[in-house]
């Protein structure tokens, strides 16, 4: 079975780091387009990384310079390291596979993370 | 950065009822259009992909048009299990951005 599973959300305070992790199972996360998506509660979804077949990497001016995406072949595990995080980062993070077509087709269920002193 | 616009932002619509969403590009994404659906305390699910290609299992009652800038999603024969958020994204050009969603809700 298709499959990815987020970790690693918790509580951390501004300006600290976070890494979250999403493993996938049933396929080789190396052969797709991999990107991670976030929901706060106010608002609508947003689009937060990405990282190509090739390993080229991809960020919205949001989180530029403070995200960055990685990809684990031998764990097959995608991931996202967390700087400087900020109050408006408080999110649910999914992972999401990039199928041929360039639609994201699979979805992990997301980890919460929260910025807050 | 491109906008999506979706309209309405909440739709109340019957059981047995059709209806259409809409989503409007700020600029010309061709057919790069994606459709998802998300149930409270649920990850997004794909419905929809290049405008108007069904996702693998997705029944057919859901259908999706257009290109360029003006896209649309309608649901026929609206059930119980389809009362939920609806959400377009562009895939055309990084970054990738969503509409700001359309809550359908039972009348």
């Amino acid at each position: 079975e298709v499959q990815l599973v987020e970790s690693g959300g918790g509580l951390v305070q501004p300006g600290g780091s976070l890494r979250l992790s999403c493993e996938a199972s049933g396929f080789g996360l190396s052969n797709y387009d991999m990107h991670w998506v976030r929901q706060s509660t106010r608002k609508s979804l947003e689009w937060v990384s990405a990282i190509d077949t090739a390993g080229d990497t991809y960020y919205p001016g949001s989180v530029k310079g403070r995200f960055t995406i990685t990809r684990e072949t031998d764990t097959n595990s995608l991931h996202l390291q967390m700087n400087s995080l900020r109050a408006e980062d408080t999110a649910i993070y999914y992972c999401a596979r990039v199928r041929s077509t360039g639609s994201m087709d699979v979805w992990g269920k997301g980890t919460t993370v929260t910025v807050s002193s | 950065d491109i906008q999506m616009t979706q309209s309405p932002s909440s739709l109340s619509a019957s059981i047995g009822d059709r209806v259409t969403i809409t989503c409007r590009a700020s600029q010309d994404i061709a057919k790069y259009l994606a459709w998802f659906q998300q149930k409270p305390g649920r990850a997004p699910k794909s419905l929809i992909y290049a405008a108007s290609s069904l996702q693998s299992g997705v029944p057919s009652k859901f259908s999706g048009s257009g290109f360029g800038t003006d896209f649309t999603l309608t649901i026929s024969s609206l059930q119980p299990e389809d009362f939920a958020s609806y959400y377009c994204q562009q895939y055309n050009s990084y970054p990738y951005t969503f509409g700001q969603g359309t809550k359908l809700e039972i009348k």
